[in-house]
């Protein structure tokens, strides 16, 4: 069965470091999303991205986050100077054509961000 | 702010129980729901999507009501294997990106 992937696994960063989470979506999908989950919090949307733009973002995604699809298979985040409250899972999802509205959203397993 | 919200629980349940978790949106525009199954430390995975009419998959029954903004899912004859972490999730149509709830902690006990 097909699945999204996520590089790496974890990381470990220092405050006011770039950091660049990879996603490898499932491969006919168009729509891509980060989500982030804080340790003991709820799930929350970063940003959505289609037909190579960001489609929408929430407030969380400020000045400090990117993303890009640098090639027809690579999906990924990019903190360019990290807090001490970037630290988080980050998920990346991925979901097909859209047609039906209930098109489901497949989760990666997650990029572990701890930032010192 | 668009909220979902759930009873955090945790339920502790005996094996064969039958459970039902709660869930209310405060978005009238949110047109998809789902629940969504989270195991510690691992990503969300669909459990059902839930349709207006109500839906049946095996032990899990999910309802819908739109007038009272609320959504639930019931567990029939729990397992071991049920403990986890339920998610109520919504989405806009137009919008696509999904609102989670915390969650609702649910542990079967032999």
């Amino acid at each position: 069965e097909p699945e999204v992937t996520q590089t790496p696994s974890h990381q470990v960063t220092q405050m006011g470091q770039e950091v660049i989470l990879r996603c490898v979506p499932i491969s006919n999908h168009l729509y891509f999303y980060w989500y982030r989950q804080i340790l003991g919090q709820k799930v929350e949307f970063l940003v959505s991205f289609y037909n190579n733009e960001i489609s929408e973002k929430s407030e969380i995604f400020d000045d400090q986050f990117s993303v890009e699809r640098p090639d027809g298979s690579n999906f990924t985040l990019k903190i360019r100077s990290t807090k001490l409250e970037d630290s988080a899972m980050y998920f990346c999802a991925s979901r097909g054509d859209g047609k039906l509205y209930q098109e489901t959203q497949y989760f990666g397993p997650g990029t572990r961000l701890l930032v010192l | 702010r668009k909220e979902v919200e759930q009873d955090p629980g945790p339920f502790n349940v005996p094996e064969g129980a039958t459970v039902a978790f709660n869930c209310t949106y405060s978005n009238s525009a949110s047109q998809s729901f789902f629940w969504y199954r989270q195991d510690c430390r691992k990503e969300p995975k669909l459990l059902m999507s839930v349709y207006s009419s109500g839906n049946e998959d095996g032990r899990f029954t999910a309802q819908l009501n739109r007038a009272s903004q609320y959504i639930s899912l019931l567990i029939r004859d729990s397992k071991l294997s049920d403990s986890a972490t339920y998610l109520c999730v919504a989405a806009d149509t137009g919008r696509r990106a999904l609102t989670f709830g915390s969650g609702t902690r649910l542990q079967v006990q032999p």
